[in-house]
């Protein structure tokens, strides 16, 4: 079975650009997270979706930031204009079921990761 | 989410036990201890996790104390792949929809 799928694995742009980073998460999974590791710092939640909706996105850092999953499937992240401190490396997980009881046991699937450097 | 605290960093030789420490002594009574490593240039990967019990999987084991104020994550004998950042984290199983936040971990190096 595919695990978490990231698309770029590396990009970058110049500040002022836009980039856009691709998720697919596992098949059937209806819980999609990004977060993101800015160098020397803490790897950072942005944004939970449970299908399309999204569920949590308090750690999305400004409204440059624009997080889609149309149909529940994969998911983009776009950043627009990218500016230097956006700079990083995001990561991408899922995990299946839904509500209560499958967060009792839900471990969370982490793809590779897009390093996004912004010059 | 309720906090972790595991020492910055810690060191093993090779194919010795190690046992990486973590306090959690405002745990409650839903929340279960998970455990994350991030290999280096990789994502974060889920490795165990208990809510009472002692807990044994192909990658490591579990050991929960009594009151659950703290746990400790054992790998029975490292290897040099085992070099990573480990993170203990706290995620309660009656939150209708939960994530896994990151604390600082430990970074954990293997002497060969």
């Amino acid at each position: 079975e595919a695990g978490v799928t990231q698309f770029p694995s590396h990009s970058v742009i110049e500040k002022g650009q836009t980039v856009t980073l691709r998720c697919d998460p596992i098949s059937g999974h209806d819980n999609l997270y990004w977060y993101r590791r800015v160098m020397g710092k803490e790897i950072k939640f942005l944004l939970h979706f449970v299908k399309e909706s999204k569920q949590d996105e308090s750690g999305m850092p400004n409204n440059r930031f624009l997080a889609e999953r149309t149909g529940g499937t994969y998911s983009t992240l776009k950043v627009q204009p990218a500016e230097l401190e956006d700079s990083g490396v995001y990561f991408c997980a899922s995990s299946g079921g839904r509500g209560r009881v499958s967060v009792l046991n839900t471990e969370a699937f982490f793809g590779q990761g897009t390093r996004l450097t912004v010059v | 989410d309720a906090k972790t605290t595991q020492p910055n960093s810690m060191e093993s030789n090779e194919e010795e036990p190690v046992h990486l420490p973590c306090n959690h002594s405002t745990i409650s009574g839903t929340d279960y201890i998970h455990w994350y490593r991030q290999l280096p240039s990789q994502g974060p990967e889920y490795v165990i996790h208990g809510l009472t019990s002692n807990v044994n999987n192909r990658m490591a084991s579990l050991a929960i104390a009594e009151d659950r104020k703290s746990s400790t994550l054992i790998l029975h004998r490292a290897t040099l792949r085992d070099a990573a950042v480990y993170y203990c984290i706290l995620r309660d199983g009656w939150t209708s929809y939960d994530k896994v936040i990151f604390g600082p971990g430990t970074s954990l190096s293997v002497i060969p």
